[in-house]
């Protein structure tokens, strides 16, 4: 069964620090991941992609990372701000059917601390 | 900034009523999406277009439908609305690629959702 699984579930931190998120998959086959920011009550907004080839990608303060041997992906965020206070979601699309399907994790919801 | 945009934002209607959730996108997306997302949970496909006059059923069964008549607009509807409704509905678009519908242009927008609160 295709499957995404997000880590931690919850995160707190204070302002300034780093975090790692963690996303593990058993999609298959693998054609690219994703990963989103969605603020409360707002839609997700897309932060990264990343296909099979790629195995890091920066966009501002955060750096995705992918293992495609070991289905691990990560979500550096550097420097902490408020507004980061999230959830953050890793989606992971198979290349196995004409759909293209999506399969989404559950988030990891990060607070962010003054 | 994603041009999709979803009405209402908010609805809280009672029992039976039967109701519309607009979704509307500028980019001239070929495919449209619907999802339901519940608090601390992935989001559920529930329907999603291909183009105009094309329709599907998602992953999650749901007592609603769409229709597609225009490229723009891709609207879901609840005949009778019941409690178990209740939930975010989002829309989402991409363009469509025959060969492989995600990156580097299929990127999936997302409208900001509709909170259906039903009594």
């Amino acid at each position: 069964k295709n499957q995404v699984e997000q880590s931690p579930q919850s995160l707190i931190i204070l302002e300034g620090k780093n975090c790692t998120l963690q996303c593990n998959y058993t999609v298959s086959p693998f054609s690219n991941l994703r990963w989103y920011k969605q603020d409360t009550g707002r839609g997700p907004v897309s932060l990264t992609i990343m296909t099979f080839s790629e195995n890091t990608k920066s966009n501002g303060r955060y750096t995705a990372t992918l293992d495609a041997d070991t289905k691990q992906s990560s979500l550096h965020i550097t420097a902490s701000q408020l507004s980061d206070s999230a959830s953050y979601i890793c989606v992971v699309s198979d290349r196995g059917s004409t759909l293209g399907r999506l399969y989404f994790g559950r988030g990891t919801q990060l607070t962010v601390w003054p | 900034e994603a041009d999709i945009y979803q009405t209402p934002r908010y609805l809280v209607i009672g029992t039976g009523k039967k109701i519309t959730l607009e979704c509307s996108q500028t980019m001239g997306h070929d495919k449209m999406y619907w999802y339901q997302q519940d608090p601390g949970m992935e989001l559920h496909l529930i329907h999603y277009s291909y183009g105009v006059n094309s329709t599907e059923k998602g992953d999650l069964s749901s007592e609603s439908t769409v229709s597609r008549i225009r490229t723009e607009h891709f609207p879901l509807t609840l005949e009778s609305a019941r409690p178990s409704h209740t939930s975010q509905y989002l829309c989402a678009s991409s363009e469509y690629i025959l060969r492989d519908f995600v990156p580097p242009s299929g990127e999936l927008f997302f409208g900001e959702g509709s909170r259906l609160t039903v009594l």
